[in-house]
């Protein structure tokens, strides 16, 4: 089972829509989580992290269920511009050198 | 403001070469990193330095080297590249190692090697 794992998609859906993704990690001594993006050829960019608590940013929210072992990413009002990779970052220790990068899950929105 | 700058952006390689790839940063970040990103997988880190004069093995340390002469500068060496070293090569730095600091990355480097 990989540590961290994630739908590829991709998810095609219009504008407007409401999209989610989840992803599940395996290491349950995991601490930190993550949501980055990924532009099509480019770096990966920290979108959130995700806290027990749980954690918005304008239509973005991100949550953590620790029982299950997942995270989950919830997109509103989905826009053009939001088509991209979404990368679920597990870290299972501390420092950087922890970081489990999942393979992405990639969304499509359309007009 | 640069942020992590890689060089080159692009590079084909034969089987055998050698080649060195340079990643700066201007934020005075104290870690630095590299990883590969091949499709399928995600990233993976090669090696990482924790401060200038340090480095380390990530997970797939095998074929390359690296050093930190200075605190801005990490470069990635492949002595004698391989075909399975095709891939997209991202540098990061960060000022700490906190899990809750933000990773900057570089813009990549695409490797092709024959």
């Amino acid at each position: 089972r990989k540590e961290v794992e994630q739908d590829p998609g991709p998810f095609n859906v219009p504008e407007g829509a409401t999209v989610a993704f989840n992803c599940t990690y395996s290491n349950s001594a995991s601490q930190s989580f993550f949501w980055y993006r990924q532009d099509c050829r480019k770096e990966p960019k920290l979108l959130m992290s995700v806290y027990s608590s749980g954690n918005e940013d304008g239509r973005f929210t991100a949550q953590l269920n620790r029982a299950s072992q997942y995270i989950s990413l919830l997109i509103r009002d989905s826009k053009l511009s939001d088509s991209a990779t979404y990368l679920c970052v597990v870290n299972g220790g501390t420092g950087f050198q922890k970081l489990v990068f999942g393979t992405g899950t990639r969304l499509l929105v359309s007009p | 403001n640069a942020g992590v700058t890689q060089t080159p952006k692009f590079r084909v390689l034969k089987t055998g070469q050698s080649m060195t790839l340079l990643c700066a940063q201007d934020m005075n970040h104290e870690y630095m990193y590299w990883y590969r990103q091949d499709p399928g997988m995600g990233l993976r880190l090669i090696h990482y330095s924790v401060g200038e004069g340090t480095t380390a093995k990530g997970e797939v340390p095998d074929g390359y080297n690296v050093s930190r002469l200075k605190k801005q500068n990490f470069l990635l060496g492949l002595e004698s590249a391989a075909p399975s070293q095709t891939s997209v090569y991202f540098c990061a730095s960060s000022l700490v190692a906190d899990s809750n600091e933000k990773l900057f990355f570089g813009s990549g480097t695409q490797l092709s090697v024959l």
